[in-house]
Order: C-alpha cells, then sequence, then structure tokens
C-alpha cells in the first residue's frame, strides 16, 4: 500500500484567490497524479507529475491554471490558480504501487466564494 | 473515446443479501481495472484490481470480474453488511491514466 498525505484537508477561498495543495507520499514513486472530482461527480485526471520534468495535463486542463511542481520522489504540489466558485471541488493526489494498483490520498475539499 | 459506465447509479437492500455492482468500459484496450470505494468526506480506499489478462478477483466476501471482449466487470458483494453503505468506483486505466465511472452509490439496511 502508500501512505499518501495532503495539506490543506479543506478549505474556503475567495474568488481571484489561489491555493497551494501538498502531497507527500511515504516512499519515493516515478509519477504522482493529481485528480478532481466535482461536486456530485466522478474523478477527472488532471495531470501527471514527474521529477524533473513538466507535468503533462489532461484535455482541458492547462498549466497556467494549475502549475504543478514536483521537486522530488516524495513531493508535489497543486495550485489552483485565480479560482472561481466553478472550481469548487475535491482535489486528490495519488501514486501508483506494486502491481499498478493505484492508491489515493485523503483529498482536499474547496469551496470557492 | 474512453468511457466508463457504472450501474445502478444507487442500490438499496436489505442486511445479509447478495448484490452485484455492473461497470462497462467503451475502449477494451485496458491495462486492468480497479474497484474502489469511497466513504463520504473521506479519499478513496482500493479494494480489488484485476490484471487485463485476469478474469476475476477476490478479497474476503468481495468478488470482481473481467470480461475484456465485451468490456464489462462485475462486483459481487455477498452477504452484505451495513458497513458495506458507501459509494463503489470502477475505474479502468489506460497508459497512465484511470478513466472512473460515475459510482454507484450503495445502502445496506439493518
Amino acid at each position: 500500500s502508500a501512505v499518501i498525505s495532503q495539506k490543506p484537508s479543506r478549505d474556503i477561498c475567495q474568488r481571484g484567490t489561489s491555493l497551494t495543495i501538498q502531497c507527500q507520499v511515504d516512499s519515493q514513486v516515478t509519477m504522482m497524479f493529481w485528480y478532481r472530482q466535482q461536486p456530485g461527480q466522478s474523478l477527472t485526471l488532471i495531470a501527471t507529475a514527474n521529477q524533473g520534468s513538466e507535468a503533462t495535463y489532461e484535455s482541458g486542463f492547462v498549466i497556467d491554471k494549475f502549475p504543478i511542481s514536483r521537486p522530488n520522489l516524495t513531493f508535489s504540489t497543486l495550485t489552483v490558480s485565480n479560482m472561481s466558485p466553478e472550481d469548487s471541488s475535491i482535489y486528490l493526489c495519488s501514486v501508483v504501487r506494486g502491481q499498478e494498483t493505484q492508491y489515493f490520498g485523503p483529498g482536499t475539499r474547496l469551496l470557492v466564494l | 473515446k474512453q468511457e466508463v459506465t457504472q450501474i445502478p447509479a444507487a442500490l438499496s437492500v436489505p442486511e445479509g443479501e447478495n448484490l452485484v455492482l455492473n461497470c462497462s468500459f467503451t475502449d477494451s484496450a485496458i491495462y486492468n481495472l480497479q474497484w474502489f470505494r469511497q466513504d463520504p468526506g473521506k479519499g478513496l480506499t482500493s479494494l480489488l484490481l484485476i490484471q487485463s489478462s485476469q478474469r476475476e478477483q477476490t478479497s474476503g466476501r468481495l468478488n470482481a470480474s473481467l470480461d475484456k471482449s465485451s468490456g464489462r466487470s462485475t462486483l459481487y458483494i455477498a452477504a452484505s453488511q451495513p458497513g458495506d453503505s458507501a459509494t463503489y468506483l470502477c475505474a479502468a486505466r489506460y497508459g497512465n491514466k484511470l478513466v472512473f465511472g460515475a459510482g454507484t452509490i450503495l445502502r445496506v439496511k439493518s
């Protein structure tokens, strides 16, 4: 299994501001993934973060809106920039371990007013 | 387009009943398929992982099957308990990406 922690666990933010979410994994991994779960919907992959290279973004997500850092093999951050109420979601960090089993962090619950 | 569909969207059963949750995927070129459980206000818990070459996996009261050719997977829960109440998500892996279904909300009544 994998132990993944995220900070903050939840936040309430004003529109136009930015929030940086941190993800810490208990051991080194090559790739870290960021997912979003909008209210009442399922999870959607935002981007894949590799250490030492630019993150790879999925269709509909751009670096200016969701900049990602990956300074080492156990840590990543996702920033939600210039927030609007539509950004209210749960943001989850994820890694793959063992035989390609995917594990998720507890999530960051974001409400934008 | 790679899409995953789960049926039913919600299910309510009495305690002790056996039940089946269904998952279908449009692109059969999956690497594997994973079932998760999500409890309100919490993250995802991995239940079972089936590789594309496998037909089924079992863990305790849970059994998951996979039929790649028909694009289907089922999660069988035996002797359901109130503690099984949660949202169940299936996700198909394509390369590095998991494509999720919308989930089945399960309620087991005591």
